[in-house]
């Protein structure tokens, strides 16, 4: 089945680490994305992940991959105010053009 | 290199009539994906168009309806508009070549549709 799974709320301190998890059902998925989402707009994709890596890094941002667990998870580094948004961690296939999106995660960043 | 261009981004029409929306994707990019975003259900998935032929279907019904064009600029249709068809309407592109791999995503701004 198709499922992608992530809390929906997450707040950290100005300056600290923010960690955003996910999980996802189908081991055949071949990307892992992760997208930003700011109110009034469409999706930015962050950054993504193919399933037979385990770590990427760009900048501030961390993605982990564990498939065994079919655990994904989003490190931004340095948390900003900017960065308040609504993450979704989201999962496509090789076979299928489609991108299976988890409810989207609020992050709130507290002075 | 521009991005994925939505227009209209706001619109307001009444249950019972139709609309289109329309996609430009980015230069290059053949696959245009429509979803629609609601709070209740979240991102779901319309449908996919590569070369002008709908490759993939989400579960939506057959009011919803696209097309691509072989300069790869996509529409979509709703008929017989209904309230719960208030949305965000998002469209995506993506550089495929046809082998079936598929590649990273790139959203517009999105049309929002208010039905009253």
């Amino acid at each position: 089945g198709e499922d992608v799974e992530q809390s929906l709320f997450l707040s950290v301190r100005e300056g600290d680490s923010s960690v955003i998890n996910c999980t996802y059902t189908d081991s055949s998925s071949t990307y892992l994305y992760w997208y930003k989402q700011e109110p009034g707009a469409g999706l930015q994709l962050l950054t993504y992940i193919f399933s037979n890596m385990d770590m990427k890094q760009d900048q501030r941002l961390t993605v982990l991959l564990n498939k065994k667990d079919k655990h994904l998870s989003l490190r931004i580094a340095d948390t900003q105010t900017g960065d308040s948004a609504i993450y979704f961690c989201a999962e496509a296939y090789s076979s299928a053009s489609k991108i299976i999106f988890g409810s989207g995660t609020r992050l709130s960043i507290r002075p | 290199k521009a991005g994925v261009t939505q227009t209209p981004r706001y619109l307001i029409k009444t249950r019972g009539q139709q609309v289109t929306l329309s996609c430009s994707p980015i230069s290059g990019h053949r696959s245009v994906s429509w979803y629609q975003q609601t709070p209740g259900q979240g991102l779901q998935f319309l449908f996919e168009y590569f070369s002008e032929t709908q490759r993939n279907k989400g579960n939506f019904p057959g009011r919803f309806s696209g097309r691509q064009f072989s300069n790869s600029r996509s529409e979509m249709n709703v008929s017989t508009l209904e309230l719960g068809d208030s949305a965000l309407y998002l469209c995506a592109s993506s550089l495929d070549w046809g082998t079936g791999v598929s590649q990273p995503q790139h959203f517009g701004d999105g049309t929002r549709l208010s039905i009253l």
